[in-house]
């Protein structure tokens, strides 16, 4: 079955990096695209990124362009995401999902991210 | 990156019906047929209930189901049952431009 698994959350001071990882498995992960999608305390979802099923395409939302970069390791069936200059704005628990043609038909359990001084 | 407008909230007593409006864009609903529904039970990650407009992963009841008019998509559950009750977020592809976007979501209460 598939399996999603994020890790890499934790407490971050604001300016701060952080990298995200999400180990996949039960499919053939290179087979599709991945997103990351992120809900902050007590809010909605927010799309937050998306990378092709051979990293040759990405996209990221406004709210991160320019700080978030999304990446994966298909051998390692790994999808990643690079945060830098993190905001007290970006605290949510990220997600990773898979892409069944622009449905995401799975998802992790989610990691938390706060960031915090 | 406008999220899509959805009510805060829907409710209804059990066996009854309840729709979610979800009102986008021509950029975004009206745009293209990738309108999806994501059911989300509190501290869980979401799950995909509806998919293309109207068409039902397996698993899901037939008491969901999905439609759209112009920049609106709707869902609907007929049959309210407790384990209905939940957080419900529609979502649409919206170009190469902005990719993705997520409705406000909806919170339904049953009765």
């Amino acid at each position: 079955q598939v399996q999603l698994v994020e890790s890499g959350g934790g407490v971050v001071q604001p300016g701060r990096s952080l990298r995200l990882s999400c180990a996949a498995s039960g499919f053939t992960f290179s087979g599709y695209a991945m997103h990351w999608v992120r809900q902050a305390p007590g809010k909605g979802l927010e799309w937050v990124a998306v990378i092709w099923y051979d990293g040759s395409s990405k996209y990221h939302a406004d709210s991160v362009k320019g700080r978030f970069t999304i990446s994966r390791d298909n051998p390692k069936n790994t999808l990643y995401l690079q945060m830098d200059s993190l905001r007290g704005e970006d605290t949510a628990v990220y997600y990773c999902a898979r892409d069944g043609a622009y449905r995401l038909d799975s998802w992790g359990q989610g990691t938390l991210v706060t960031v915090s001084s | 990156q406008s999220a899509l407008t959805q009510p805060p909230s829907a409710s209804g007593s059990p066996g009854q019906s309840v729709t979610i409006s979800c009102a986008g864009t021509s950029s975004d609903v009206g745009g293209y047929n990738y309108v999806s529904w994501y059911q989300q039970n509190p501290g869980k990650a979401p799950k995909l209930m509806i998919y293309a407009v109207n068409k039902r992963p397996s698993g899901v009841p037939d008491r969901f189901s999905g439609s759209k008019s112009g920049n609106t998509a709707s869902l609907t559950v007929s049959g309210l049952q407790a384990e209905d009750e939940a957080d419900y977020y529609c979502s649409s592809y919206a170009g190469n431009d902005n990719y993705y976007v997520f409705g406000t979501g909806t919170k339904v209460t049953v009765l």
